[in-house]
């Protein structure tokens, strides 16, 4: 079975950009997270979704970020426009909520510089 | 309430040593605590879990040590191998509103582990 899948694997833009990251969960899962990982701060939790509604979107940064799950197969991260401090590795990870365990599927990330 | 912090940042050990990572918490609320496994260029993935109501959990060279009381829980790496270099991860979540499934999952900062052959 194929795992998270998320593009693109490497994003370098220019401040001022918009920049999208993409991401297709494990097919049956229910619940997708997008985690933001820098060396200062960690895995921070950005948003995630249950059955394509957003539960918790508190660690949203700013207004200038913005995700969606238009269907259960695919979900967007949008930044616009884009900083310098934006820069990180962005995973998405998938899960069943009600499942008998609670593990998370992680992709490999997108890794975005800002210029 | 949300946060759940761990320590040390950096462990070094040498082959065969036994590294103990550390995770403390505030909220009680939370009832599922797992830990994760992150090798360079990859995202990370579960190693093993625990449940409040147990004090220790085994697999394989991996146990969970759990103190309820204490709000604390750790990960004991026995006969370490230099394969298990890599970044580890404490977390811990709370039910979703009704309490009857997993719910948003809190990430410690990390410890970055070193074995040398």
């Amino acid at each position: 079975d194929a795992g998270v899948i998320q593009s693109p694997r490497h994003e370098v833009t220019e401040m001022g950009q918009e920049v999208t990251l993409r991401c297709k969960p494990i097919s049956g899962h229910n619940s997708l997270f997008w985690y933001r990982q820098t060396m200062m701060r960690g895995l921070e939790l950005l948003i995630y979704f249950n059955n394509n509604v957003p539960i918790d979107d508190s660690g949203m940064p700013e207004d200038r970020f913005s995700a969606k799950m238009p269907n259960a197969s695919f979900s967007t991260l949008k930044i616009q426009p884009s900083e310098p401090r934006d820069s990180a590795v962005y995973f998405c990870a998938s899960r069943t909520s009600g499942g008998a365990t609670g593990e998370l599927f992680f992709g490999e990330g997108s890794r975005l510089t800002v210029l | 309430q949300q946060q759940v912090k761990q320590s040390p940042q950096s462990l070094i050990v040498q082959k065969g040593g036994i590294p103990i990572i550390n995770c403390a918490y505030e909220n009680t609320a939370f009832d599922y605590f797992p830990w994760y496994q992150q090798f360079p260029g990859k995202g990370p993935a579960l190693l093993i879990a625990i449940r409040p109501d147990v004090s220790e959990k085994k697999e394989g060279r991996f146990t969970i040590s759990f103190n309820k009381s204490a709000k604390q829980f750790s990960l004991h790496i026995m006969d370490s191998q230099p394969g298990d270099s890599a970044t580890y991860f404490c977390a811990a979540s709370i039910p979703n509103a009704g309490g009857t499934s997993y719910g948003k999952l809190t990430f410690g900062q990390g410890t970055i582990l070193t074995v040398h052959p």
